[in-house]
């Protein structure tokens, strides 16, 4: 069975501010990773994945996430976060066209 | 392109009622999960649809069913409400390609039961 933890349920950082939010996963098999992001008021949208390939993938608003096989990770990064980057942000791992599983999420909160 | 439609949006049912949800998939897309968000913590995985036949899932009891129609429209069931259901129940489409499943959620519908 797949399980995934977000290791920070808050994050708060300042404007223009690096930030990473963490995530490790559990399989015995291979894994799609995705990003998925939950602004106030609004439904999930995918952020990011990977699939295979390059294990760094970005998003189009500045985003990065790194697949580490080795650590089973694949933590989320921007190096300069804006107002409008607050969100809800959760990981998810998926097994083929199968279920997809999703991490606890981790509020983050961008203070001027 | 349509996106992924729920209705209702929001609904109030008392315990040991039932309540159907329902979800228009995004055109193009053949499979349909549903989720339960509880306040505070990530989507919880109840079952996926393909093929109008249940092809998955999560930890829930029986009383959660759910059906999917040849046009891809869905739906979830609950019997015997009880007060832990109160949640936000999601609805995800996806095409099933070897793309990895990318999920296209609707804006949910508010469940809460007194």
């Amino acid at each position: 069975a797949q399980s995934v933890t977000q290791l920070d349920s808050q994050v708060p950082v300042f404007e223009e501010a690096p930030v990473e939010l963490r995530c490790n996963y559990s399989s015995s098999v291979s894994v799609y990773l995705f990003w998925y992001v939950q602004y106030p008021n609004q439904g999930l949208q995918l952020l990011l994945k990977y699939l295979s390939g390059s294990t760094l993938v970005e998003s189009i608003n500045g985003f990065e996430a790194e697949f580490n096989k080795s650590q089973t990770s694949f933590h989320l990064r921007k190096p300069s976060v804006h107002i409008s980057d607050t969100a809800e942000y959760f990981c998810a791992v998926s097994v083929g066209g199968f279920k997809t599983i999703f991490g606890a999420g981790t509020r983050l909160f961008v203070k001027a | 392109e349509t996106g992924v439609t729920q209705s209702p949006t929001h609904l109030i049912k008392t315990r040991g009622q039932q309540v159907t949800l329902r979800c228009s998939s995004q055109s193009g897309h053949n499979t349909v999960s549903w989720y339960q968000q509880a306040l505070g913590q990530g989507p919880q995985f109840i079952f996926q649809y393909y093929r109008e036949e249940e092809n998955g899932r999560g930890n829930f009891p029986p009383r959660f069913s759910g059906l999917q129609f040849p046009n891809y429209s869905s739906e979830l069931n609950v019997n015997a409400l009880e007060l832990d259901d109160s949640a936000l129940y999601l609805c995800a489409s996806s095409h099933i390609d070897g793309g990895g499943n990318v999920l296209t959620f609707g804006a949910g519908s508010r469940l809460t039961v007194l």
